[in-house]
């Protein structure tokens, strides 16, 4: 189970903004690998992955985006809030099946 | 560029049928697994189903089980969701989506299907 704190982030533009994903169990891949993600969804939009394995930005993404990890507690942070980040943010993960966040709405 | 199109979805009735298909381009479809991911109105993202890169293995969510079936045409680049006993918490945008790295890295625009009398 992955549990997304907060659900509702009311921030202002130009101040950082952070989402926490807490996963019930640990996530290490039998790989080696951590498949955590980060999804951004737009209203009226698919979402769009922003991260993954914990840290590694999707082309594109503005490097004031950043993700990390401590055990299995995940963070997305946004350094300075612009307009085009509102919407809401999934984590998912993708090592024991596929299993998503309950999202975290950032609004303005 | 990597382009997923979903199409079929409408309104049905309770215990009812459909068929999703997902169009794939701009990518070597018959190299990847493919999944089915859908949305309730106004809820959360739930992963419904996936298939392996030649279909010979399925997966689903246990919502679902036994009345979704998962399967591709590799010659067609084409997913398809089949769908039976439709329920109303079936309501949704179903979206197709490719894996890679552990996630999804390309979603289509989704369709609606709605279950309603």
């Amino acid at each position: 189970v992955l549990t997304q704190s907060p659900l509702s982030l009311p921030v202002t533009l130009g101040q950082p903004a952070s989402i926490s994903c807490r996963s019930s169990q640990s996530l290490v891949h039998s790989d080696g690998n951590i498949y955590l993600n980060w999804f951004h969804q737009r209203p009226g939009q698919s979402p769009r992955r922003l991260i993954y394995k914990i840290s590694t930005r999707e082309s594109g993404v503005p490097d004031r985006i950043s993700g990390s990890a401590s055990g299995t507690d995940f963070t997305l942070k946004i350094s300075r809030v612009e307009a085009e980040d509102v919407g809401v943010y999934y984590c998912m993960q993708g090592t024991r099946g596929y299993t998503f966040g309950q999202g975290t709405k950032l609004e303005i | 560029e990597v382009q997923l199109v979903e199409s079929g979805g409408g309104l049905v009735q309770p215990g009812g049928s459909l068929r999703l298909s997902c169009a794939a381009s701009g990518f070597s479809f018959r190299s990847y697994y493919m999944h089915w991911v859908r949305q309730a109105p106004g809820k959360g993202l739930m992963w419904v189903a996936r298939i392996s890169s030649d279909g010979g293995s399925t997966s689903y969510a246990e919502s679902v089980k036994g009345r979704v079936t998962i399967s591709r045409d590799n010659a067609k680049n084409t997913l398809y969701l089949e769908m039976s006993s439709l329920r109303g918490d079936d309501t949704a945008v179903y979206y197709c989506a490719r894996p890679l790295n552990g996630g999804f890295d390309s979603w289509g625009q989704g369709t609606l299907v709605t279950v309603s009398s």
